[in-house]
């Protein structure tokens, strides 16, 4: 079946350093890929989404390529702050009426 | 504002006590689903709507009931409460399109005692 698996963490990093968070899928066809964060006390939230192969999806410094061949979508910024700890969730939804899956979630706390 | 409410934020219940947690949206959306989310365990669907009057099963519905009656509303029922099912509800919604973002709430905190 279709499934997510991510880097679970937590992960910290210290401010200005970069970041990835690894996610990769399994599915047939070609699903859509989202990246949702969750900040603390709050309900989740869409980070940035891909809906074809070599798309890439971008947002608040966040950059995350749809690679068909690795199955992959890999979040990454480059220098990140305080303010991005939270938790990350990658996801996938094959067609309108599949629902949505999510991967574990990785907590990331930035630290000054 | 677009978005999507839930009623109680917190809620402290005893076991047995019948409750109702409210989701509402304003975005028209088709499909609406809550969520349990639990430390270790990550989300877990409960219950989703495709549309008025069609409900199904998630991956843990037991212990729980919903019903969609107006497109907006998606109430999330627990007739008999257990310690178990302490946690954190989310309710969504999208349109039914296989791009389309989910619009979390802003979760219910339930304990139950």
């Amino acid at each position: 079946g279709n499934s997510v698996t991510q880097m679970e963490g937590p992960v910290t990093l210290s401010e200005e350093a970069f970041l990835t968070i690894n996610c990769t899928y399994t599915a047939t066809g070609y699903p859509s890929l989202f990246w949702y964060v969750q900040y603390p006390g709050e309900g989740l939230q869409l980070l940035l989404k891909a809906t074809k192969a070599d798309d890439k999806g971008s947002n608040k410094g966040f950059e995350a390529t749809y690679r068909k061949e690795t199955t992959s979508f890999h979040l990454e910024k480059g220098s990140v702050q305080v303010s991005d700890s939270a938790v990350y969730f990658c996801a996938l939804l094959k067609t309108s009426y599949d629902k949505v899956i999510f991967g574990p979630g990785t907590s990331l706390s930035v630290i000054p | 504002e677009a978005q999507v409410t839930q009623n109680p934020r917190y809620l402290i219940t005893v076991t047995g006590k019948k409750l109702t947690v409210t989701c509402s949206q304003n975005m028209n959306h088709e499909y609406m689903s809550w969520y349990r989310q639990d430390p270790g365990l990550g989300l877990r669907q409960i219950y989703y709507s495709m549309n008025v009057e069609v409900t199904d099963k998630g991956d843990v519905p037991e212990g729980y009931k919903v019903s969609r009656k107006e497109k907006r509303n998606f109430p999330l029922i627990l007739e008999s409460p257990s310690p178990n099912q302490t946690s954190l509800y989310f309710c969504a919604s999208s349109l039914l399109n296989r791009a389309n973002t989910q619009y979390f709430g802003p979760g219910t905190r339930l304990t139950v005692l």
